[in-house]
């Protein structure tokens, strides 16, 4: 079975830009979550998508946003970038929704200048 | 808010050596998931204890949860080069309704050297 595949893996943007990034959970998964990975603050909860339903939301700015599909894939959209932004963005898959067993895919390291 | 708190932050150990880290909590879970980080890559999942004293062992690791569930530790016997990484607990709650959280620890970075 192929794991959770994030695209794209790395991504350089420009302060004020925007950026979508790309999620697509293990077969048969129907929760999506994401998360923000940085070395001060480690690993912080974004939200989490069910059934493409927002089921929880982390404590982020609104520019941080997501939806998720009806095949399960789901995307993750940060606007007006700011430099703190710059992160590892790991999308994480689940077969039920909550604190059930979460596969990680490898991330997408966003650096913003 | 419920926050974990691990320890240590760092930890560079010989190859051979025993070792254990912590995660603590004034908060109760329901179930705590340990993962392990290797750079480059998202955490793999090692375990997930849902009991309060519950013990489990993968090999050369064993898994603790606490009698109250706000706490766990996770013993590395033998520690091997290969254990490198970034240790992850996380601990699940219900946020309201039938709504479950997850919430990580920042984490315990291993270093075994050979």
């Amino acid at each position: 079975k192929a794991g959770v595949t994030q695209t794209p893996r790395y991504l350089i943007k420009t302060r004020g830009q925007q950026v979508t990034l790309s999620c697509s959970p293990i077969s048969g998964h129907r929760s999506v979550s994401w998360y923000q990975q940085t070395p001060g603050q480690g690993l912080q909860f974004l939200f989490e998508y069910f059934s493409e339903t927002q089921r929880n939301k982390g404590n982020f700015p609104g520019r941080f946003s997501g939806r998720q599909f009806s095949n399960s894939r789901s995307e993750m959209n940060v606007s007006t970038l700011e430099l703190g932004d710059s992160a590892l963005y790991l999308c994480a898959s689940s077969f039920g929704s909550g604190p059930s067993e979460q596969y990680f895919g490898p991330g997408t390291r966003l650096t913003v200048t | 808010t419920q926050l974990l708190e691990q320890s240590p932050q760092f930890l560079s150990i010989q190859e051979g050596e025993n070792l254990t880290v912590y995660c603590n909590s004034s908060s109760v879970f329901s179930s705590l998931q340990w993962y392990r980080q290797e750079p480059g890559e998202g955490p793999v999942l090692l375990v997930t204890v849902v009991t309060g004293g519950e013990v489990k062992k993968l090999k050369r690791l064993t898994f603790q949860f606490g009698d109250a569930r706000k706490d766990s530790s996770l013993h590395i016997t033998a520690a091997q080069p290969g254990d490198t990484g970034l240790y992850l607990c996380a601990g699940g709650f219900n946020s309201g309704g039938s709504n479950y959280k997850l919430t990580f620890g920042k984490g315990t970075l291993l270093t075994v050297n050979p």
